[in-house]
């Protein structure tokens, strides 16, 4: 069974542009979560999508935005890129969206900001 | 809001040593995952482990709920057991399915 994949591996823009990043969720699961891993702030849970809705988000201002797809696939849109913006950030997915439920982790997606 | 604390912050161990990993919450939970994070970044689940004890090989883990404290038990440790290991728990005063993490422990095993 394949896990969560990502892509791409590694992005490299300046500051001001925008960043797409992808997630595919391991086969049957809803739910798809984004957190960001930047140096010296930890891992910080950004957003939540289920079911193509966005369920939850995290302390991260309006120009971080997604979306989940009919498949359950997401994307997550950084707008207006900053500095502070470099980090590693990891997609996880869990079956059913449920609380208490295992959440699967993918390789994750490089950023870094110039 | 919770506060997920973990002890110690660096170990350096001997391969073939046993260690414990510590993970402190500060209130109730639903849900406690243990992950090691690899030199590459990827969050491997090791345990779910909301409450009790459960072993896979060399790694186990307890969660006691009432003390709110969870273990982690590395036996005979290997070179590849280096990494960051992350405790997250689900908070349960706090929105659900968000998994907050502890500021890990930064383990690294000499051959």
């Amino acid at each position: 069974e394949a896990g969560v994949t990502q892509s791409p591996t590694h992005l490299i823009k300046t500051r001001g542009q925008q960043a797409t990043l992808r997630c595919s969720p391991i086969s049957g699961h809803t739910s798809v979560y984004w957190y960001q891993q930047a140096l010296g702030l930890g891992l910080q849970f950004l957003l939540w999508y289920d079911e193509g809705e966005e369920r939850n988000r995290g302390n991260f201002p309006p120009r971080f935005s997604g979306r989940q797809f009919p498949n359950y696939s997401s994307e997550l849109n950084v707008n207006a890129l900053e500095l502070e913006d470099s980090a590693l950030y990891l997609c996880a997915s869990s079956l059913l969206g449920g609380s208490q439920e295992t959440q699967y982790f993918g390789p994750g997606t490089r950023l870094l900001v110039l | 809001g919770i506060q997920v604390e973990q002890s110690p912050p660096d170990l350096i161990l001997q391969e073939g040593a046993n260690s414990t990993l510590r993970c402190n919450f500060s209130d109730s939970v639903n849900n406690l995952q243990w992950f090691h994070q690899n030199p590459w970044g990827q969050l491997i689940n090791l345990f779910y482990i909301p409450s009790g004890t459960k072993q896979n090989g060399r790694l186990s883990a307890t969660t006691v709920v009432t003390e709110r404290y969870s273990l982690l038990y590395i036996s005979s440790s290997q070179t590849t057991d280096s990494g960051v290991y992350f405790c997250a728990v689900e908070w349960y005063g706090g929105a659900t399915n968000k998994l907050i993490f502890g500021t890990g422990t930064l383990l690294a095993v000499q051959p």
